[in-house]
């Protein structure tokens, strides 16, 4: 199964731009996922990357894949403090999906 | 808006009650899923189901039992509550193959 690991904690100012990263164990998932948790909410998918692609773009996300080194990355430009959340990523192979820990953004004004 | 519901938002019982939690979702989903979620843990996959009357385990499907009667509609049961089950529960759905999943709000369960 995949076993998905992130640090647990970010902070950045607003305005900057955020890295959220993640490394994963199992080379053979078909899709990697970014998911947001509000204080208080479920989890809410902000964007996904096909594990054929090295980049997807969304606004002002950006998702990195590099498969070499089983590496995924979520860079989130000029953040704003309604992004402060938990921040999650996830693997999925056929129909089991695997969460990391989750990253706790904090956006400092 | 496509949703998945989950009954209560916050719940309150006592060590040793039966405690029922319920996951409805309106996007007719083949796949139902029930996990929980505590600090610095992530999310922890407790049992999940890909069918009418269909369940499989997860990682810690101690202390829990499912039920999914109906397609639309995946409970979880505590047989007999203990304060180690103190948690957020979050219930999910996809379609059937690779795809992403569609959280309920969650239900933050206190057991005293």
């Amino acid at each position: 199964g995949e076993d998905v690991e992130q640090s647990l904690f970010l902070s950045v100012r607003e305005g900057d731009s955020s890295v959220i990263n993640c490394t994963y164990t199992d080379s053979s998932s078909t899709y990697l996922y970014w998911y947001k948790q509000e204080p208080g909410a479920g989890l809410q998918l902000l964007t996904y990357i096909f594990s054929n692609m090295d980049m997807k773009q969304d606004q002002r996300l950006t998702v990195l894949l590099n498969k070499k080194d089983k590496h995924l990355s979520l860079r989130i430009a000029d953040t704003q403090t309604g992004d402060s959340a938990i921040y999650f990523c996830a693997g999925t192979l056929n129909n089991d999906m695997r969460f990391g820990a989750g990253t706790r953004l904090t956006v400092k004004p | 808006d496509v949703k998945v519901t989950q009954s209560s938002r916050y719940l309150v019982k006592r060590t040793g009650e039966k405690v029922f939690l319920e996951c409805v979702q309106d996007m007719d989903h083949e796949n139902m899923f029930w996990y929980r979620q505590d600090p610095g843990l992530g999310l922890r996959l407790i049992y999940f189901s890909y069918d009418v009357k269909m369940k499989e385990k997860g990682d810690i499907p101690e202390g829990y039992s499912v039920s999914r009667e109906k397609k639309e509609r995946f409970s979880l049961i505590l047989e007999s509550a203990s304060t180690n089950q103190t948690s957020m529960y979050l219930c999910a759905s996809s379609p059937r193959g690779a795809s992403g999943y569609t959280f309920g709000s969650g239900t933050r369960l206190t057991v005293v």
